[in-house]
């Protein structure tokens, strides 16, 4: 049982360039979002999934694209990368009605 | 305004002592779920322990317990006997619309406090 994996755990970009960070869960959460972590802010959510074809926007979803096609997997779309999307990235998974998220152990971006 | 405070950005506690880390809410809601995580030097995001705004207890998990004060709106973490594991950066977080499977499902976090422990 591996929980949340994401894959890469580094990444550099140039400004301008697109990629996916991958995201998959193997306990069966039909909830799973992405967070994106800079420094004294916390963690703030950019779009999250409540199960597969559904998925919607959180606080900071601009330049980042989902979807959703199977329960397991979320990948992040960054379209056009920019230096203000460099940040750590995290993916969770979860259960309603309590709603502990499970992290995975992150992305670092760096976007220059 | 924050939905959620922490008002500690940086604590050092002596080992074995015990230490309450702050986290202050603000929600119209009347069902909510408070949580703790814990994210060591290493990266990954580790959850603590939960809180229900209707839990008529204080939820606790080993040497974890949650003064909830529900008038007060605060939701304070307490760690029994520090350790220098425990050192990290603790948040608090919100999730909103709790016992409802269409609630809200943003969490919604503190900037963080970050405990050192000292041996």
């Amino acid at each position: 049982n591996a929980g949340v994996t994401q894959t890469p755990k580094f990444q550099v970009l140039k400004t301008g360039q697109s990629m996916t960070l991958q995201c998959a869960q193997d306990m069966n959460h039909e909830y799973m979002s992405w967070y994106r972590q800079d420094p004294g802010m916390g963690l703030r959510l950019i779009h999250y999934s409540v199960g597969a074809g559904i998925t919607d926007q959180g606080e900071v979803p601009n330049g980042y694209n989902v979807s959703r096609s199977t329960t397991e997997d979320f990948p992040l779309r960054l379209l056009s990368a920019a230096p203000s999307q460099t940040s750590v990235y995290f993916c969770a998974s979860f259960r309603v009605p309590r709603g502990e998220q499970y992290f995975g152990p992150g992305t670092r971006l760096t976007v220059t | 305004a924050q939905k959620i405070t922490q008002t500690q950005p940086g604590m050092f506690v002596q080992e074995k002592e015990a230490v309450t880390l702050d986290c202050t809410y603000d929600t119209s809601d009347q069902s909510y779920g408070l949580f703790w995580y814990k994210q060591p030097s290493s990266g990954e995001m580790i959850f603590l322990i939960y809180q229900g705004s209707y839990d008529e207890q204080n939820a606790t998990e080993g040497r974890y317990s949650l003064n909830f004060q529900k008038a007060r709106k605060s939701a304070n973490l307490v760690i029994s006997a520090s350790q220098l594991g425990d050192s990290a950066m603790y948040f608090c977080a919100m999730r909103e619309g709790v016992g409802s499977n269409f609630g809200n499902e943003k969490l919604t976090f503190g900037t963080g406090t970050r405990l050192t422990i000292i041996p």
